[in-house]
């Protein structure tokens, strides 16, 4: 099945670029997202990205694609100790046209100043 | 924005008891998921649920589960005996769509002892 991997930890200092990554083994992907949660919510939808595109760029986020080797990442420029949080990779493919996400571990995103 | 609502954010149950996990979705949504996270594992998908029936499940699923849109507004999860490896925090999601943005509520810890 299908199958979503990522590191557990990342710790940046306050300024500081980081980036997160994610690796995945469904080659039929069609969507990739970033999910953040913060302590005591839900999971948020931060971005995604269409298998068809190798980049994506909203504000601070950059999304980068390598879809020959499955890997994604998320990177946060000027990274804030309001980003502490657990993000989640996940793909979903249009398999039996469900969509449903498969989640990694999450990586948890440790900011100090 | 709209949100996903969950109750009760924690629930302590007995092993052997059931469990009624609540869930509101977001008012004009179609689909309805369960997912599910034990402490440090991935986010494992359980079920989605469209047009008041099971559209899909994972293994994880089993008789023990049920789920249900009571009123066309609440969608519960049901655990008919727990054991101690149900404990995990429980996320509802929903959208509007098959292939639309999720959305998730702020999950329910359940603790099974």
């Amino acid at each position: 099945g299908e199958d979503v991997e990522q590191s557990l930890f990342l710790s940046v200092r306050e300024g500081d670029s980081s980036v997160i990554n994610c690796t995945y083994t469904d080659s039929s992907s069609t969507y990739l997202y970033w999910y953040k949660q913060e302590p005591g919510a839900g999971l948020q939808l931060l971005t995604y990205i269409f298998s068809n595109m190798d980049m994506k760029q909203d504000q601070r986020l950059t999304v980068l694609l390598n879809k020959k080797d499955k890997h994604l990442s998320l990177r946060i420029a000027d990274t804030q100790t309001g980003d502490s949080a657990i993000y989640f990779c996940a793909e979903s493919s249009a398999s039996g046209g469900s969509y449903i996400p498969t989640f990694g571990r999450g990586t948890s995103l440790i900011v100090h100043p | 924005e709209p949100e996903v609502t969950q109750t009760p954010s924690h629930q302590v149950t007995q092993m052997g008891q059931e469990v009624i996990l609540r869930c509101v979705p977001i008012s004009n949504h179609l689909y309805f998921y369960w997912y599910r996270q034990i402490l440090g594992q991935k986010v494992e998908f359980l079920v989605s649920f469209y047009n008041n029936e099971i559209s899909e499940k994972s293994e994880i699923f089993d008789d023990q589960f049920s789920v249900e849109r009571p009123d066309g507004s609440n969608f519960t999860l049901k655990i008919r005996s727990t054991k101690l490896e149900d404990s995990a925090m429980y996320f509802c999601a929903s959208r509007s769509g098959v292939n639309e943005k999720l959305f998730f509520g702020s999950g329910t810890q359940l603790s099974v002892l």
